[in-house]
């Protein structure tokens, strides 16, 4: 069964600071990872993707992925209270057909 | 631009009515599209997916079905509802060169009582 392992949290930040938010997979075989945002009671939103080994920037978040150890993280630099919410990880299994979620982790950012 | 149309936003159901979920895309043609439920403590959870009219692909076995009688319209269905069946009821189409991008609609919350 393919598993998709996230620390439910939550992660309590400050404002301004690092968040950093992991996820581990078990399908070897998977080639697209994503980063969903979750606010209580409203739908994912999709904030991040990425596809190779290293970093991938885009304003205040960076996704990094390591295949060897089949490892997925996001980085959010200078945390805003805004970004209290919960973040769902999700990898594409391998033969493209569905996504496989993780619980996802509650971060919270306190002013 | 895509759209994605899910309704109601809510819904409170006794135990062992039936449920009829609907969910429309405008803006693009023969989207995949899927069923997602979120329940406390379980993370989401596909259920159905469907990559054309008529074509349904179960992931869980359960007394729900899905239908897509159009190529823009997905329909989430019970004759029976369940306690279990209580939750945050998904629907998401997908792009990208292997249809990985998910985008979810605004999703309903369904209590069963």
């Amino acid at each position: 069964q393919k598993e998709v392992e996230q620390n439910s949290g939550p992660l309590s930040v400050p404002e301004g600071a690092i968040a950093s938010l992991n996820c581990t997979y078990s399908d070897r075989g998977s080639q697209s990872f994503f980063w969903y945002r979750q606010y209580s009671g409203k739908s994912p939103e999709l904030i991040m993707f990425i596809y190779s080994n290293g970093d991938k920037e885009d304003g205040r978040f960076t996704a990094q992925l390591n295949k060897a150890s089949q490892y997925v993280s996001l980085l959010i630099r200078d945390s805003q209270p805004s970004d209290s919410a919960t973040y769902l990880c999700a990898v594409m299994n391998s033969g493209y057909s569905t996504l496989t979620f993780g619980k996802g982790t509650m971060l919270l950012v306190s002013p | 631009s895509q759209t994605i149309h899910q309704w109601p936003a809510t819904l409170v159901q006794p135990v062992g009515s039936p449920l009829s979920l609907e969910c429309t895309v405008e803006g693009t043609s023969n989207p995949n599209l899927y069923w997602y439920r979120q329940a406390a403590g379980r993370g989401l959870q596909l259920l159905f997916y469907s990559v054309g009219i008529g074509q349904i692909s179960s992931e869980v076995p359960q007394n729900l079905s899905a239908s897509r009688p159009q190529d823009r319209q997905f329909i989430l269905s019970s004759k029976k509802l369940l306690l279990s069946d209580s939750g945050f009821y998904l629907c998401a189409w997908s792009v990208g060169q292997n249809n990985e991008k998910l985008f979810f609609g605004s999703g309903t919350q369904l209590s069963v009582l």
